[in-house]
Order: C-alpha cells, then structure tokens, then sequence
C-alpha cells in the first residue's frame, strides 16, 4: 500500500529566508505527486503536481518540487519566504485510480518578521 | 468563476439528528469526492463518485451517506450512528480522478 511521511509537523521560518519541506513516499513505481497549501479554516489549494518528465516542478505561488526516485522524496522548496506563506502544506499522492489518492499529515508553516 | 461550492460552511448538529453538507461544482468534473479532516490525521476518504449515480465507500463511510443524482452535485448526509462527527468536511472533484481539486469546506459540531 502507498504513504506518505511528511516529518516535520511544525516548521519555523524567518521572513525572507529560504524554505524546504520534506515529503517522502512509498509506492513501488513511480506515482503522481502533489503539494497543497491550505491556510486556517480553508479548503486545499494545488501548489504544484508531478506526472512525469522534468524532475524539478514548478508550481504557483513561487513555490517549486524536486522529485528524487532514488529517495523516494518529493520535497517543497521556496527561495524567499513571505508573511503571506504561513499556512499547512499537505504532500499528496496517487497510484493510479480514483481512490488511491494518499495525504501526508501535514506540515505547519510559521512565519517570523 | 469555476470552482467547488460547500455550504453550510458550518453546522451545527444536534445528537441524534442527521445532517446533510452541500456540494456543488462547476468545473464539469466527472468525479466527485469527500473527505474529513481532524487535526493531525491529515485528510481521510469519505465517499467517492466517478459518475452519476454512482458511488463508492472509502476509508470511513460508515455513518454517511451520500448521493449523485446530478453531475455537479454530490450532498453528504451525516446520519446519526456517525458518533463521532465533529471534523473540516471537503469537498473535492477530479476530471480524470488524478488532480483532485478542493472546495472551502464546512465546519460541522455537534452540541
């Protein structure tokens, strides 16, 4: 069966300051992966997706994803964060089929001036 | 605008009633979904939809119910024997069940 791990359930970050999060997957072969971002009280917002081809996506929001076979991760990255970032961000992936999509348990992002 | 319409976007519910959450979309999406969300356990399957009057259970259906009469519509009704209800409902459709887009979900409490 599919997972996903996002281990770090709180990140604290400085205005400005680079930003990673990590997602790592298990899943035999290779699966459709997402990143959502999800500010308090909203519903989901899609970040980003990877299908296949270019390993490195980019996505809205500034926001870019590097996929990585050999370690099965699918990591968040942003150069400079903003104020407006804080939120939950929620990595995501799909086997194939309408139900197989699995959600990570999230990671709090906190912004400090 | 396309997009995913949840309403109420809360709810509140009494014991032993049961209630139905809103779900309407635009976006001509084939598939339609709904998930719970309780803090820390990220985002669990409810029900799922590929096509009209069509659907299936997923991870936790038991005490919901749901119907897809129409294409742009998917309600779910919190019965009574869900003794636990209290969660962040989402919405959710797909046009080829791969992206799965989101509404702005619906708050539902019991009291």
């Amino acid at each position: 069966a599919q997972s996903v791990t996002q281990p770090d359930i709180h990140i604290t970050v400085s205005e400005g300051a680079s930003l990673e999060l990590r997602c790592n997957y298990s899943y035999g072969a290779t699966p459709y992966l997402f990143w959502y971002v999800q500010s308090p009280g909203q519903g989901l917002q899609l970040l980003l997706k990877y299908f296949s081809g270019d390993t490195l996506v980019q996505g809205i929001k500034g926001f870019e994803a590097e996929f990585k076979r050999s370690q099965s991760s699918f990591n968040l990255r942003k150069p400079s964060v903003h104020w407006s970032d804080a939120a939950e961000y929620f990595c995501a992936v799909n086997s194939g089929g309408y139900q197989k999509v699995t959600f990570g348990t999230g990671t709090k992002l906190q912004v400090i001036p | 605008d396309g997009g995913i319409t949840q309403s109420p976007k809360y709810l509140f519910r009494k014991e032993g009633q049961n209630v139905t959450l809103s779900c309407e979309q635009n976006l001509n999406h084939d598939a339609m979904y709904w998930y719970r969300q309780d803090p820390g356990q990220g985002l669990r399957l409810i029900y799922y939809s590929q096509i009209v009057n069509d659907f299936q259970k997923g991870d936790i259906a038991e005490g919901y119910s749901v119907s897809r009469e129409k294409k742009e519509s998917f309600p779910l009704t919190v019965t009574s024997a869900q003794k636990n209800p209290t969660a962040f409902y989402l919405c959710a459709s797909s046009s080829d069940g791969n992206t799965i887009y989101f509404g702005e979900g619906s708050w539902l409490t019991v009291v």
